[in-house]
């Protein structure tokens, strides 16, 4: 049963414009996420974060927000640039079990259109 | 320099065989985890350890193996290669004196034939 859900595999956006990317979850206990960023041929590297105490994070033209009681989080990047252009990971963590591990999202591809 | 490399990138084998990939750090990190990618399923964890003496099971580690014989290097052996064994073979590494963050290496690509 999948905890961690990115329902749209793909989402294509204009330059400039703003693109969203959707996550939920159902495990009420995960209480830090995380997105990444992967380009073909590459491993995934880190994008932004978020506690559960906290309902924004914001750095740059990305910012992640958290709604709890939906178990929903969302990614923003404004504006879109064509670099953008890769397959976004949504994933999450108990940190409370002490496991460290990351239960991550199928993915949505992101393509920026010029 | 990669702060974590794996090797080898790209890899193709017969069903039966053993393949060992290996994964180095120069991060100086004690967690470490090998987790796999196939098409449409994100990334799914194998194995992962807190240091030399920790190693613990994830959520598909049938048909896997891992030995981490120093604190940079954690290897993953299939001992029977089979092709729904076919995927990308991601390594991470975290910082136990750190965030949830993991950082990841570039990769194996393993084809089983």
């Amino acid at each position: 049963d999948q905890q961690v859900k990115q329902n749209s595999p793909s989402l294509s956006v204009q330059e400039g414009r703003i693109s969203i990317l959707n996550c939920d979850y159902t495990n009420s206990m995960f209480d830090y996420f995380l997105w990444y960023k992967k380009y073909p041929a590459e491993g995934p590297t880190f994008l932004i974060s978020i506690s559960s105490i906290k309902d924004k994070n914001e750095d740059g033209r990305f910012t992640v927000f958290l709604n709890k009681s939906a178990k929903h989080l969302s990614l923003h990047i404004v504006p879109s640039q064509p670099g953008d252009s890769a397959v976004y990971f949504c994933a999450a963590s108990d940190s409370g079990a002490g496991s460290y591990q990351l239960t991550f999202g199928k993915g949505t591809k992101l393509s920026v259109i010029p | 320099d990669a702060d974590v490399t794996q090797t080898p990138r790209n890899r193709i084998t017969k069903t039966g065989k053993r393949i060992m990939l290996e994964c180095s750090q120069t991060k100086g990190h004690d967690r470490m985890y090998w987790y796999r990618q196939d098409p449409g399923l994100g990334l799914r964890l194998i194995y992962y350890s807190f240091d030399v003496k920790d190693i613990n099971k994830g959520e598909i580690s049938d048909g896997y193996s891992v030995s981490r014989q120093a604190q940079a290097k954690f290897s993953l052996s299939l001992e029977s290669a089979i092709p729904n064994q076919t995927a990308l073979y991601f390594c991470a590494t975290s910082d136990l004196r750190g965030t949830e963050e993991q950082f990841f290496g570039p990769g194996t690509r393993l084809t089983v034939l």
